[in-house]
């Protein structure tokens, strides 16, 4: 029973350049959310995503950033013309839909370094 | 606007029981007291949640104050691989509740 999987663990890009996360959601589950965790801080909320829908991207900075969860595949966190201050882990998190408890399963992260 | 509050940091001696307090005085009748841990370079792990009994899993007890103002998640016998930040949060089940919102939470250091 695989857990969440995201790759790659790293990513080194050059300022303007464009990142893609992915992530996998553990077997069952059709929920998955975003968290950045910038150097030394706790994790904040970016987005939250059904398939091929975004339920909540109230956390997304408002420009560059852009999420989906298609029918088929894993979902992608898409960070385009990167900036340093993107250089951060992104941790996504899938659950199942159950009733009255919230477990959200994270993945090991992507660590993205913005020279 | 701060739900919980934790101490930075604690140590812990092997084998023996660490006790992370928490505490959450404006806690309201809805609200669970959830546990996580990040271990470095790892993503957050769920550890343990309750409402207002006490909770007993095979990671952790949970130990909720009956006024529910604090609690103390204890790990019977630490070991090395128990090094982590750990975060108290507490979740409502109703409105935007998948937006976990993590502090800065304890770095319990388990020493051997």
């Amino acid at each position: 029973n695989a857990g969440v999987m995201q790759n790659p663990r790293h990513l080194v890009r050059r300022r303007g350049q464009e990142a893609r996360l992915r992530c996998s959601p553990m077997k069952g589950h059709s929920h998955v959310y975003w968290y950045r965790q910038l150097p030394e801080e706790g994790l904040k909320f970016m987005v939250y995503l059904q398939k091929e829908n975004i339920i909540d991207e109230s956390g997304m900075p408002k420009e560059r950033f852009s999420a989906e969860f298609p029918k088929e595949g894993p979902s992608i966190l898409r960070i385009q013309q990167v900036v340093r201050g993107d250089s951060a882990a992104y941790f996504c998190a899938s659950s199942p839909r159950t009733v009255n408890t919230y477990e959200q399963y994270f993945g090991p992260g992507t660590r993205l370094t913005v020279t | 606007d701060a739900k919980t509050t934790q101490p930075p940091s604690m140590d812990c001696a092997e084998g023996r029981a660490a006790n992370l307090p928490c505490n959450h005085s404006t806690i309201s009748g809805n609200e669970y007291v959830y546990w996580y841990r990040q271990i470095h370079s790892q993503g957050p792990q769920y550890i343990i949640h309750g409402l207002k009994n006490n909770e007993t899993n095979e990671m952790a007890s949970l130990i909720i104050t009956e006024d529910r103002k604090s609690s103390t998640l204890i790990l019977p016998h630490a070991t090395l691989r128990d090094t982590a930040v750990y975060y108290c949060i507490v979740w409502s089940s109703g409105g935007s509740n998948y937006k976990l919102t993590f502090g800065k939470g304890t770095l319990l250091t388990v020493n051997p």
